[in-house]
């Protein structure tokens, strides 16, 4: 099984809509989560991190964590064509040790 | 966020030389980066972690020798791609952090490496 699960896509959703990305990792002693955008050829850059259970909102961001379900999602709104891009959920079990997912790529 | 700046940006080398990438933390002093590599269409993954003044701890399979990383003050690591070989090709990443930043690091734009 692997650290950190992430459905790779692509994912379509049309313009305005509502994406929803979702993540899933092994280590239940995980503190840290982050979702991180990568556009094609480019670094990562960090959008959203979450330490504790329930919704995060930033803007058209809101990630989701349940630590019992070992699961984080991100939810972006109104989705634009901008918005296009692969993006990567990291789970930290240790200082900055970032586990990455494979990363899902999303189409709007 | 905090900005940290890889250079170069790209690179093209012959077969058996070597290349250096640079990692700079510009506003805040790192006292950990991490050097990840990404094939095209896969994840990062993560080659060494870095602390200053101290030796590189390296990933499982990943040649020490191969890859040298000198992290030799607060706002600078290196990475050292020696006698490159076309399938060192990929994209480099370095990232750095501190405590204060509460576990968030932040990442260079990247170096992408090509072999020929």
């Amino acid at each position: 099984q692997k650290e950190v699960e992430q459905n790779s896509g692509p994912l379509s959703v049309p313009e305005g809509a509502i994406a929803s990305l979702n993540c899933t990792y092994s280590d239940r002693v995980s503190q840290s989560f982050f979702w991180y955008r990568q556009y094609s050829g480019k670094s990562p850059e960090l959008i959203m991190s979450i330490y504790s259970n329930g919704d995060k909102e930033d803007g058209r961001f809101t990630a989701q964590l349940n630590k019992a379900s070992q699961y984080v999602s991100l939810l972006i709104r109104d989705s634009q064509p901008s918005d296009s891009a692969t993006y990567l959920c990291a789970v930290n079990p240790k200082t900055y040790k970032y586990i990455f997912g494979t990363g899902t790529r999303l189409k709007v | 966020g905090a900005v940290v700046s890889q250079h170069p940006s790209w690179v093209i080398c012959k077969s058996g030389t070597s290349v250096k990438i640079e990692c700079r933390s510009l506003d805040f002093q790192a006292t950990t980066m991490f050097w990840y590599r990404q094939f095209p269409k896969q994840s990062l993954m993560l080659m060494a972690t870095s602390n200053e003044g101290s030796k590189a701890t390296y990933e499982q399979g990943v040649e020490k020798d191969k890859f040298l990383i000198n992290h030799a003050s607060l706002t600078l690591s290196t990475l050292t791609v020696t006698s490159a070989h076309p399938e060192d090709s990929s994209f480099y990443i370095c990232s750095a952090g501190t405590v204060a930043m509460n576990t968030e690091a932040f990442f260079g734009q990247g170096t992408r490496l090509t072999v020929v």
